[in-house]
């Protein structure tokens, strides 16, 4: 069964710590994707990557940082920094960069208490 | 600035019906336009795109039309079912993907 998956759905965590959102597709997939979703919002790009140790900052990747170690994996760590962490994380995956068919996984509810 | 925006939040529509959803955009430059359909609680879904130089596209049971001249993107759905209560999504490519708002999709009964 090909698709994308994201780990934990619901992740709570204390201010001032940094936590690690997983996302692994099976699709072998080149490109992958981080979004923040705001209620009422749409998507706003976190970080993308077009290819396996590459990675470049999206529209609102102050306060995250990601890693591109293998062509499956693309985790995303919420750190500290980031001011405003309560959100729906979306991870997605494309087969080259900027396809208009991305391949979104279920996404992680981070809530910070 | 580029931006993609939707002209209603909500739309409540009976169960049978056709719906239409529509779609602002300002960049003229822009490819490709598409259309994404977000469950409660999951990621979205891509549905049907069409290319800058179309004015309309069909899929099965939905049909996105493009209107250049006034920079507006619709999406109709044809015989609307409980399954199509959702978020729709417009998003525009250039180099990059750009989404808008979201509009509800409610299906009366």
């Amino acid at each position: 069964d090909g698709g994308i998956t994201q780990s934990p759905k619901y992740l709570f965590r204390k201010e001032g710590q940094n936590v690690t959102l997983s996302c692994e597709q099976n699709l072998n997939h080149d490109a992958m994707y981080w979004y923040r979703q705001d209620p009422g919002q749409g998507l706003r790009l976190i970080y993308y990557s077009q290819i396996v140790n590459d990675f470049q900052k999206g529209d609102i990747a102050e306060g995250y940082s990601v890693s591109r170690e293998k062509k499956e994996s693309f985790p995303l760590t919420v750190t500290s920094a980031q001011k405003n962490p309560t959100a729906f994380y979306l991870c997605a995956s494309s087969m080259i960069l900027a396809a208009n068919e991305q391949f979104f996984g279920p996404g992680t509810r981070l809530t910070v208490l | 600035g580029e931006s993609v925006g939707l002209h209603l939040p909500t739309l409540s529509v009976q169960e049978g019906d056709n719906s239409i959803i529509n779609c602002a955009y300002s960049n003229s430059a822009s490819d490709y336009f598409i259309w994404y359909k977000q469950e409660s609680g999951k990621g979205p879904q891509f549905i049907i795109d069409i290319r800058s130089n179309m004015d309309k596209r069909q899929g099965q049971r939905v049909t996105v039309l493009l209107n250049k001249t006034v920079k507006h993107l619709s999406l109709q759905i044809a015989a609307t079912q409980p399954g199509d209560s959702a978020v729709y999504f417009c998003a525009e490519t250039y180099d990059k993907i750009i989404f808008g708002k979201g509009t509800r999709l409610h299906i009366l009964p």
